[in-house]
């Protein structure tokens, strides 16, 4: 049972726009910590999508935005590609348990 | 450009230990907070522990599941990070990842640890 909650899977049609959201309570995003979120290919090490809840490091195209409002954020994917085809982890800071948690994943799958 | 690179993976019987090291380049490693994490197969990401840099006390923070078994040290003369582990359980086996941190971690490509008799 993961810290973060994630839906584990999500799909869509090349060109549509898909969100995956993630759901944390009052010691992780409710306590102001920002999220973060990764995308793993199969098979290779996870990559920074999103970092301080809605900015992109250099390099992410901006088809990939956050946000984040009280204990929940969202990770939108706009005009969905085939290489977009991942798992999706959300991540952030906790008080109470272990200095980082996780969503335990989301899968997309492009249709 | 930043680079991560975890070493001193392996096969281990349960019970056994086993040292792995992240040498870092393409960053000023002594400045920053570094952790691990790991993934079993099949499973999500998992952090299991970080250290601070010397400069803001370079003491050390563990996940539950692996304190008191798992100590994370690192030389910034040579710009390495370790992670020492002892008591290695079945549980344990997972691709064991090198992250840097700040506000927009950097992750290594990982290294296989299988505990298996």
């Amino acid at each position: 049972q993961s810290v973060l909650t994630q839906p584990p899977s999500v799909s869509g049609a090349p060109g549509e726009r898909v969100t995956i959201s993630c759901t944390g309570g009052s010691s992780n995003l409710g306590a102001g910590y920002d999220v973060r979120w990764y995308q793993q290919l199969p098979g290779t090490a996870p990559k920074l999508l999103i970092y301080g809840n809605s900015n992109r490091p250099s390099g992410v195209p901006d088809r990939f935005s956050g946000s984040k409002s009280g204990t929940s954020a969202s990770l939108a994917i706009t005009g969905l590609q085939a290489e977009d085809e991942a798992d999706y982890y959300c991540q952030s800071d906790d008080n109470n348990l272990s200095v980082w948690v996780f969503g335990g994943g989301t899968k997309l799958t492009v249709l | 450009e930043v680079q991560l690179v975890e070493s001193g993976g392996g096969l281990v019987k349960p019970g056994g230990s086993l040292r792995l090291s992240c040498a870092a380049s393409g960053f000023t490693f002594s400045s920053v907070w570094m952790s691990w994490g790991r993934q079993g197969p099949g499973k999500g990401l998992e952090w299991v522990g970080r250290i601070k840099s010397k400069t803001d006390g370079g003491t050390t923070d563990y996940a539950a599941p692996v304190k008191g078994r798992f100590t994370i040290l690192r030389d910034d003369s040579k710009n390495t990070l370790y992670l020492q582990m002892s008591g290695l359980r079945i549980e344990d086996t997972a691709v064991y990842y090198c992250i840097k941190g700040g506000a927009a971690p950097h992750w290594g490509q990982g290294t296989l640890v299988t505990v298996s008799s």
